[in-house]
């Protein structure tokens, strides 16, 4: 399977970082969808996941920011995070989860995305 | 929820050995066999080396091994190799439903 993040590159703070993860290669449906990101200065930080039937659950840290959703017809999971700072700064990655608590078999290349006026 | 602790660094010669740990609480490793471990070469996204504590994705190559003890998993590097050299990084499923990562450790073959 193969997963491909797109983005904006740069998002102004205060607004919605939105990405999409493209599926290919494989079914959405069965699996847990998973967005980590990296900041520059290294660390990886899970934001969330959506299981194929649209169930979600994100990262306490960012609970009330972080939306997640599954396209099923695409085979295409997002990520929508409001209220974006500098802190959001980094490297997005999609990634594939087999079960709710498994590990992350699956990764995109990782889209880089920046938050600045 | 806090991040799992890893030494920043581990080296070792090559064909030596080097353990890599990853500290948590009863609320992460310590509860669930749910430990996994990542190798992440520069500008590239991380891949899956070890899961469920100890068990080998296909392709993985038999000289890297996991355990757990109480609150903390290590990583065993056997046959240290030039290839070897790169980042890693735990992560472990939570009591409340999520993940948690480790803050990762940079391995150098002298």
């Amino acid at each position: 399977v193969q997963l491909q993040e797109s983005a904006p590159r740069l998002v102004k703070p205060s607004e919605t970082l939105s990405l999409t993860c493209s599926v290919s290669g494989g079914s959405i449906d069965g699996y847990y969808w998973n967005v980590i990101r990296q900041p520059a200065n290294g660390g990886l930080e899970w934001v969330g996941h959506v299981y194929s039937n649209g169930r979600t659950k994100s990262n306490p840290s960012l609970n009330s920011r972080v939306t997640m959703s599954v396209d099923m017809s695409r085979n295409q999971f997002s990520l929508k995070l409001t209220s974006v700072t500098a802190a959001d700064t980094g490297v997005y990655y999609c990634a594939r989860a087999c079960c709710r608590d498994g590990g992350f078999d699956s990764w995109g290349q990782g889209t880089m995305v920046s938050v600045s006026s | 929820q806090s991040a799992l602790t890893q030494p920043p660094s581990v080296s070792g010669s090559p064909g030596q050995s080097v353990t890599i740990s990853c500290t948590g609480t009863r609320s992460d490793v310590g509860s669930y066999d749910r430990v996994s471990w990542y190798q992440q070469p520069p500008g590239t996204a991380p891949k899956l080396i070890i899961y469920e504590v100890s068990l080998r994705p296909s392709g993985v190559p038999a000289r890297f091994s996991g355990s757990k003890s109480g609150d903390t998993a290590s990583l065993t590097i056997s046959w240290l190799q030039a290839e070897d050299e790169t980042d890693y990084y735990c992560s472990s499923y939570t009591g409340s439903g999520t993940y948690v990562f480790g803050t990762g450790t940079k391995v150098t073959v002298l």
